[in-house]
């Protein structure tokens, strides 16, 4: 069954720290994996998809299908990076998406 | 272009009052999804919906729960009668019949508190 787990729900670091927000996966085939984000007051919104290998914000992440692993990183924390972080698997079935239950950022000054 | 509207942002009703939602998604988007968002936990999915047929529906408790998409775009969600664990934060998606790098477009979300 697929599963997506993000095993940390607070992580705080300092303003200029490196930054990774762990997610590891369980999916019976070639998932697509997310990051989405959450601002306070706003709506939900993609950050980053791998099959774009982009950067965006200065984040990053790549898929390890070894490790079953898509960590979101950042070499230099900001406090406006501070938000909820969801990662998510689209099934290759039907367009399904399944999230974790989110690791919420917090970038102290 | 326009985003996905849901409406109301908040409602507030007793145990055993029914209450319904309503999604308008983003113009073009065949798919539509609800989920389901109790505090501290990710979105689950209720329902899919693609243009007005159901793909999976396999977590909607459907003894209270129903969905329908008539037309193929708006869709409301009702819940009667309403448990006081429904108070969770009900969100909305929609996603284009594309390829493997579609995204999926949320609402604002409904929070929804059973007292």
């Amino acid at each position: 069954a697929q599963r997506v787990t993000q095993p940390e729900k607070l992580l705080s670091v300092f303003k200029g720290a490196p930054v990774e927000l762990k997610c590891n996966y369980s999916y019976s085939g070639s998932p697509e994996l997310f990051w989405y984000v959450q601002y306070s007051r706003q709506r939900l919104q993609l950050l980053l998809r791998h099959i774009s290998r982009e950067s965006i914000k200065g984040f990053t992440a790549d898929l390890n299908k070894g490790e079953t692993s898509f960590h979101l990183k950042k070499p230099f924390a900001q406090e406006e990076d501070s938000a909820m972080y969801y990662c998510a698997l689209k099934g290759i079935n039907f367009n399904k998406f399944y999230f974790g239950s989110g690791t919420k950022l917090n970038v102290k000054p | 272009e326009a985003g996905v509207a849901q409406s109301p942002r908040y409602k507030i009703i007793e145990k055993r009052q029914s209450v319904a939602f309503w999604c308008n998604p983003i113009s073009g988007h065949a798919t539509l999804y609800w989920y389901q968002q109790i505090l501290g936990q990710g979105p689950k999915l209720l329902i899919q919906f693609q243009n007005n047929g159901v793909v999976d529906d396999s977590q909607l408790p459907k003894d209270r729960f129903s969905a329908e998409r008539l037309k193929g775009v708006d869709s409301t969600l009702k819940i009667q009668p309403a448990k006081l664990e429904d108070s969770a934060v009900y969100l909305c998606a929609s996603s284009s019949p594309g390829g493997r790098d579609t995204e999926a477009f949320f609402g604002q979300g409904t929070r929804l508190t059973v007292v």
